[in-house]
């Protein structure tokens, strides 16, 4: 089936400007997670979702981001007034009910803020 | 302190040759799971392996093995056989159901033809 797909692929933005990234978890998986990737690095969480909920928020990094999920399926990361320290590959993955410790990447956002 | 560090930043190794991919984590958790993510230039993050703290056997996956040992909490990634599509970096990670998971920083393979 399916594989997690997020959109846009990439993002170029200017400093300042607000920004919406999409993902689309595999269908029937009930936990969503995103990560963000630096240059260089591994990835850092930032939040995760159970159903609609997100009982863990501790990973994003300012109040400048949030994210939703409604009807238990897409969720949209927000960064507002992005900062060129917001450059980065943007993962969401998503894990079903039965294999809860396993995590399915998508392909990433790469955001880039002038 | 939940940490997952991959000293080797980078490594090379001649296509059919094995390579070993260090990892070691840290953790207070009893009951986790430890997985090795390969990411190409593509940035898609595949599932290579996985592995049940609980279980004491070494997971296999074809040509990917690991050498776990708990007490030392030291995870690393032997392939055999290695391919030229093998070739992207590799992240070491743990984490448990319902859960976020720990990356290490990634070690870029590289494979020689």
């Amino acid at each position: 089936g399916a594989g997690v797909s997020q959109s846009p692929s990439n993002k170029v933005t200017e400093k300042g400007k607000d920004v919406e990234l999409r993902c689309d978890p595999i269908s029937g998986h009930t936990a969503l997670y995103w990560y963000r990737q630096s240059l260089g690095q591994g990835l850092e969480f930032l939040i995760y979702f159970q159903g609609n909920s997100a009982p863990d928020k501790s990973g994003l990094p300012s109040d400048r981001f949030s994210a939703e999920r409604t009807g238990g399926s897409v969720s949209t990361l927000t960064i507002q007034r992005t900062q060129q320290e917001d450059s980065a590959v943007y993962l969401c993955a998503s894990s079903d009910l039965g294999n809860q410790e396993t995590q399915y990447f998508g392909p990433g956002t790469r955001l880039l803020v002038l | 302190a939940q940490t997952v560090t991959q000293s080797q930043p980078e490594m090379s190794v001649q296509e059919a040759e094995t390579v070993t991919l260090s990892c070691t984590y840290d953790t207070s958790e009893s009951d986790y799971y430890l997985f090795w993510y390969k990411q190409p230039p593509s940035r898609q993050m595949i599932l290579v392996i996985r592995q049940e703290a609980y279980k004491q056997q070494n997971a296999t996956e074809n040509r990917f093995s690991v050498n776990f040992q708990k007490a030392a909490k030291s995870f690393s990634l032997k392939i055999s056989d290695s391919q030229l599509g093998d070739a992207a970096m590799y992240f070491c990670a743990h984490g448990r159901a319902f859960n976020k998971f720990y990356f290490g920083s990634g070690t870029k393979l590289n494979v020689k033809p």
